[in-house]
């Protein structure tokens, strides 16, 4: 079965970092390109960061640039977003997903999400 | 970023009805357009990718169609399990950025 597990949330005071991680399982994660998306409770959601599935390339949202890292490791079949410089903004569920492409290398979507990890940024 | 502006921004219809929900894009980004339902307490769920195609496993119910800049997604007859918010997300160039989301209501 293909699964996403995020863990790695919980409560931080503004100012600091929290790191969360994403288990992969049912499908080659090295060859996917894996994404985080956030929703605010009770708002929309909110495209966060993407990597390559060789780690090589990453990309963020404005919101996040500079403070925010992606990283991978696909021996561990993991995915990770390093949170620093944490705002009361940041308080989200966060969520990860696979990158989906057809058989034609066309991009088609998210096509798998985990169940996302809550973090609340608070004094 | 490219900037999505999606509407209605909620939306109370009647099992049976036929909805349909728009997205525009601020530039021209093709076809790279997908939707996402979804259900309180749940993660999203790719519905339509790349403007037209239905994700497997979708009913067919459910279709996407694209004029310029404008998206739209269409369920013919909206059935109880269809009542969730829909989201669509651009994915022409990074940041990929998302609508502000429909919530679909029970009339």
């Amino acid at each position: 079965e293909v699964q996403l597990l995020e863990s790695g949330g919980g409560l931080v005071q503004p100012g600091g970092s929290l790191r969360l991680s994403c288990a992969a399982s049912g499908f080659t994660f090295s060859s996917s390109a894996m994404t985080w998306v956030r929703q605010v409770p009770g708002k929309g959601l909110e495209w966060v960061s993407v990597i390559s599935d060789s780690g090589g390339s990453t990309y963020y949202a404005d919101s996040v640039k500079g403070r925010f890292t992606i990283s991978r490791d696909n021996p561990k079949n993991t995915l990770y977003l390093q949170m620093n410089s944490l705002r009361a903004e940041d308080t989200a569920a966060y969520y990860c997903a696979k990158d989906s492409y057809t058989t034609s290398s066309r991009y088609s979507g998210l096509d798998v999400w985990g169940l996302g990890t809550t973090v609340t940024v608070s004094s | 970023a490219i900037q999505m502006t999606q509407s209605p921004s909620s939306l109370s219809a009647s099992v049976g009805d036929r909805v349909t929900i728009t997205c525009r894009a601020s530039v021209d980004i093709g076809n790279d357009l997908g939707w996402y339902q979804q259900k309180p307490g749940k993660a999203p769920k790719l519905l339509i990718y790349a403007a037209s195609n239905l994700q497997s496993g979708v009913p067919s119910r459910f279709s996407g169609s694209a004029s310029g800049t404008d998206f739209t997604l269409t369920i013919s007859s909206l059935q109880p399990e269809d009542f969730a918010s829909y989201y669509c997300l651009q994915d022409y160039n990074y940041p990929h950025t998302f609508g502000q989301g429909t919530r679909l209501e029970i009339k």
